[in-house]
């Protein structure tokens, strides 16, 4: 139990283009999802932490009109990369944390992660 | 402001037992985790601690000292699939897990 999974796993696309990342809960629901991004021999970072139903809280220094996310449903949030550059090109991974009715989750479950490379 | 330290790189030798420590300043501390992340994949979850003491699982064991803001996460019997980045997250007050940066671990023949 307990599978996150993202998609695409690997993307490579043009400076300029816009780039969507989902991420699913396949067998449980999460009312908190998060973003992270990884860049080479460094740890996660967290880019905003969604909230089905509400707006996502960003990370301070994260910019949110470049990085929009929606959670629209208890097992879907999307990250789009709008407008594409180069030094966004890095390993982004998505969490899910399991609603349980009344007690605040203590783990969270991570997808496998999105390479994204940008020409 | 958050705060968490660990060593950058280790190495031991198969079959040796290593400690990898994490020390941590946080708003506010609602558990310790540990994950082990295989280059160019997820982190994948071993250990939570919230209250004082050794949980042990297997050939890992993690300790917490609260008071001391420490843990240390301990491999025994290492094995070459050990080598990895092994991750120390505090989830703070607001719910939220900050990581540190990562320990890489090489285990050597």
């Amino acid at each position: 139990g307990a599978v996150v999974s993202q998609h695409p796993s690997w993307v490579i696309c043009k400076s300029g283009t816009s780039v969507k990342i989902e991420c699913r809960s396949l067998d449980f629901q999460a009312t908190t999802m998060f973003w992270y991004r990884q860049f080479p021999k460094q740890s996660l970072m967290l880019m905003a932490t969604s909230n089905e139903g509400s707006k996502a809280t960003y990370e301070q220094g994260v910019e949110k009109d470049k990085f929009l996310i929606n959670h629209a449903s208890l097992t879907l949030s999307t990250l789009t990369v709008t407008s594409a550059h180069p030094e966004d090109s890095s390993f982004y991974i998505c969490s899910a944390a399991p609603l349980l009715a009344g007690v605040p989750y203590n783990e969270q479950f991570f997808g496998p992660g999105t390479r994204l490379t940008v020409l | 402001g958050q705060n968490i330290d660990q060593p950058t790189e280790m190495t031991a030798t198969e079959g040796a037992i290593v400690q990898i420590n994490c020390t941590y300043q946080t708003s506010g501390f609602n558990g310790l985790f540990w994950y082990q992340q295989h280059a160019g994949e997820a982190p994948t979850f071993l250990s939570y601690n919230v209250l004082d003491g050794l949980e042990e699982k297997g050939r890992f064991s993690s300790f917490l000292s609260r008071s001391k803001g420490y843990s240390y996460l301990l491999l025994k019997e290492l094995q070459m699939k050990d080598s990895a980045s092994y991750l120390c997250a505090v989830k703070d007050y607001g719910q939220n897990f900050v990581f540190g940066p990562g320990t890489r671990l090489s285990v050597l023949p």
